[in-house]
């Protein structure tokens, strides 16, 4: 299944490094999330974009920047990261949604980040 | 503010038994509520879901109840199977929103 591709799958990364996620579509949503994924705690959502605007910034500390060039492509800029940013890192797409009902998310494998 | 709780957290069953896993949301206004299964390493995938207007949905050995006047939903896996065993997460979907609230999953293991 090729709908949602995330790289790079690993990263290691130093707190004074910058780097970057990338995921991509396939869908043709116009919809895409950033999804924080850590041991014994809920998916967190980070972020939302609807047809290229961010739609939810769910208090995510500055030095997690996003970036949407298009509804296909999604980025996650990352700088100066905390040991505690240590997780895997998920994008997702869907339809976009109405007042009335949700749409089905497809997640895309995942990059998995060390900060060390 | 917005919160789904899942139980149990660890599921332990034989082949061949049910499993059943429970949510309970908060969000009076929550309209679609999706199950995601999660192996180990791989992305989540949706399993099956339901929307507000509808009680029960079932898919083969996969079941899903939605009670909205006590706001909570579960899962039904019948005649479990050993590929079963993976974690399972629940959601909330609020609409108009794009702010799905996820629980915290269950491990279910299933015992040959």
């Amino acid at each position: 299944e090729t709908g949602v591709t995330q790289t790079p799958r690993h990263l290691v990364m130093g707190m004074t490094n910058k780097k970057s996620l990338k995921c991509e579509q396939h869908l043709g949503h116009n919809a895409m999330y950033w999804y924080k994924q850590s041991a014994k705690k809920p998916l967190e959502l980070m972020f939302v974009y609807n047809f290229k605007e961010q739609t939810e910034n769910n208090s995510v500390p500055s030095r997690f920047s996003p970036e949407c060039p298009n509804s296909s492509h999604l980025f996650l800029h990352l700088h100066t990261l905390q040991p505690e940013d240590s997780a895997l890192y998920l994008c997702a797409s869907s339809q976009e949604v109405t007042q009335f009902s949700g749409n089905t998310i497809y997640f895309g494998e995942g990059s998995w980040l060390t900060v060390v | 503010g917005e919160n789904v709780e899942q139980h149990p957290s660890t599921l332990s069953v034989q082949e061949g038994d049910s499993a059943v896993i429970k949510c309970t949301y908060s969000d009076s206004a929550s309209n679609y509520f999706p199950w995601y299964k999660q192996e180990l390493g791989k992305r989540p995938q949706l399993i099956i879901d339901i929307r507000s207007n509808v009680g029960e949905k079932k898919d083969q050995r996969i079941a899903v109840t939605l009670n909205k006047t006590a706001k909570h939903f579960s899962l039904h896996i019948t005649e479990t199977q050993p590929e079963d065993s993976a974690v399972y997460f629940c959601a909330a979907f609020r609409g108009g929103t794009y702010k799905y609230i996820f629980g915290t999953g269950t491990r279910l293991k299933v015992l040959a």
